[in-house]
C-alpha cells in the first residue's frame, strides 16, 4: 500500500482566490508527479520533479506552480484560481530507478466558481 | 512505446478469477508490461509490472507468452472492490528520468454477485 496524501480531498472555492493543493509521501521517493485530469478522460501531467529543488513543467500547460523543498513534499498552487482550473489533481512518486511505477494519491476535486 | 490493444469492457462473478487480455504485437526487446487500474474517481493504482517472466504479487498475476506479443492480467478472486478500469502500458523502463504516464481506454471490469 502505497503511502502518499493529498489534501484537501475535495476544494469549492470563488474565482480570484489563491489556493495551495497539498501533496506528501513517506516513502523517500525521488520523483514527484502532478497531473490533471477531467472525468471520463485522460491524465495530463502537469507538473514533475526529479528531485529537491527540481522541478519542470510537464506536457499540458498549466497556470499552476509547484516547488520541492523538502523530498516528501510537492505542493501546487494556483495564485487565482479560475473556473478553467476546475479538474481533479492527482499526486503521485516513484521510487529512484522505477519511473514507471508511479503510486497516486487520492486526488483533489477543484471546483472553481 | 508500443501500442497495446485491450477489449473495452468485461464481467466477472465475483470470487471467480477475471483474466483481462492485452495484445501488444508491436513490442520491442527493452519494453516493460504495465497494469494499472483505475477506480472510479480515485486516483490510478499500480498493479504489476514484467518483461518476460510470468510474475505475481499480492494483488494479481501477470502472464506474458513466449513472443511478448501479448499478456493477460489475472485478478485470482475477484471483488466487488476490483470493479474498474484497467490499463495495460507498454513502456521502456525509465530509471533516472521522471516518466509521463499515458493510458488508453483500457478494460473496463465490472464485478457482479
Amino acid at each position: 500500500e502505497a503511502d502518499i496524501y493529498q489534501t484537501p480531498r475535495y476544494l469549492v472555492i470563488g474565482t480570484g482566490k489563491k489556493i495551495t493543493l497539498e501533496c506528501s509521501q513517506t516513502m523517500g521517493h525521488d520523483k514527484m508527479y502532478w497531473y490533471q485530469q477531467d472525468p471520463g478522460m485522460e491524465l495530463h501531467l502537469i507538473h514533475y520533479s526529479y528531485g529537491v529543488n527540481s522541478t519542470e513543467k510537464g506536457d499540458l500547460s498549466s497556470e499552476s506552480t509547484v516547488s520541492r523543498i523538502r523530498t516528501e513534499h510537492f505542493p501546487l498552487t494556483l495564485e487565482s484560481a479560475r473556473p478553467s482550473h476546475t479538474s481533479q489533481y492527482l499526486c503521485a512518486s516513484s521510487p529512484p530507478g522505477r519511473a514507471d511505477t508511479q503510486y497516486f494519491g487520492p486526488g483533489t476535486r477543484l471546483t472553481v466558481l | 512505446d508500443a501500442k497495446t490493444t485491450q477489449p473495452p469492457s468485461m464481467d466477472c462473478a465475483e470470487g471467480r478469477a477475471a483474466n483481462l487480455p492485452c495484445n501488444h504485437s508491436t513490442i520491442s526487446g527493452n519494453e516493460y508490461v504495465y497494469w494499472y487500474r483505475q477506480i472510479h474517481s480515485q486516483g490510478p493504482q499500480y498493479i504489476i509490472h514484467g518483461l518476460k517472466n510470468n510474475e505475481t504479487n499480492e494483488m494479481a498475476s501477470l502472464i506474458i507468452t513466449e513472443d511478448r506479443k501479448s499478456s493477460t492480467l489475472i485478478l485470482p478472486h475477484a471483488t466487488l472492490r476490483d470493479t474498474a478500469v484497467y490499463y495495460c502500458i507498454v513502456r521502456v523502463g525509465t530509471t533516472g528520468t521522471a516518466s509521463k504516464l499515458t493510458f488508453g481506454t483500457g478494460t473496463r471490469l465490472q464485478v457482479t454477485l
